[in-house]
């Protein structure tokens, strides 16, 4: 079976870091590519990240552009998440999305339980 | 950037209903469209992908059409467990983009 564990999340300070992670099983990550996606309490659907399953690089949305860093770790099947600089508008749970493809482009046709992560002072 | 837009934001409706809810994107993505099914406190799941193909497992009662820019998810006959948030996402180019969702309630 298909299945995506996030972690890491908390409550953490404005300006803080945080490193989020995403291990999968009943499939092999560097296989697909992968993203984060965040939503904001009561709030809709926001990309976040991508990184290629065939090691062809990432993406970013320009809301964590120099903020945010994905990256996995194959000999894990974890994925990773790690956001420097943190501020409030950060506040969301996080998933982790599996890719229909090994390059990018596809849809997502699995996703983590989400792990909420709390910018507050 | 790809802006997407669904309407309604709200529909109240009834089981057996025939529920239609649109997404239309800023520019063509062909049929680069997902939609998904989100309920409180849970992950989005997946239901149809390339605009009209239908997930696997996924009640045939969901159906999904359009092209281009202008694309429509039909629910056949609402059953209870439709109640639902419902969004689309374009996946032709990034930054991927979702719509703001649809919430079905009980009228």
């Amino acid at each position: 079976e298909v299945q995506l564990v996030e972690s890491g999340g908390g409550l953490v300070q404005p300006g803080g870091s945080l490193r989020l992670s995403c291990a999968a099983s009943g499939f092999t990550l560097s296989s697909y590519a992968m993203s984060w996606v965040r939503q904001a309490p009561g709030k809709g659907l926001e990309w976040v990240s991508a990184i290629s399953g065939s090691g062809g690089g990432a993406y970013y949305a320009d809301s964590v552009k120099g903020r945010f860093t994905i990256s996995r770790d194959s000999s894990k099947n974890t994925l990773y998440l790690q956001m420097n600089s943190l501020t409030a508008e950060d506040t969301a749970v996080y998933y982790c999305a599996k890719d229909s493809l090994i390059r990018f482009g596809g849809y997502f046709d699995c996703w983590g339980q989400g792990t909420l992560v709390t910018v507050s002072s | 950037d790809i802006q997407m837009t669904q309407s309604p934001s709200t529909l109240s409706t009834s089981v057996g209903d025939r529920v239609t809810i649109t997404c239309r994107a800023s520019q063509s993505i062909s049929s680069w469209l997902a939609w998904y099914q989100q309920k409180p406190g849970k992950a989005p799941k997946l239901l149809i992908y390339k605009a009209s193909s239908l997930e696997s497992g996924v009640p045939s009662r969901f159906s999904g059409s359009g092209s281009g820019t202008e694309f429509t998810l039909t629910i056949s006959s609402l059953q209870p467990d439709d109640f639902a948030t419902y969004f689309c996402q374009q996946y032709k180019s990034f930054p991927y983009s979702f719509g703001q969702g649809t919430k079905l309630e009980i009228k």
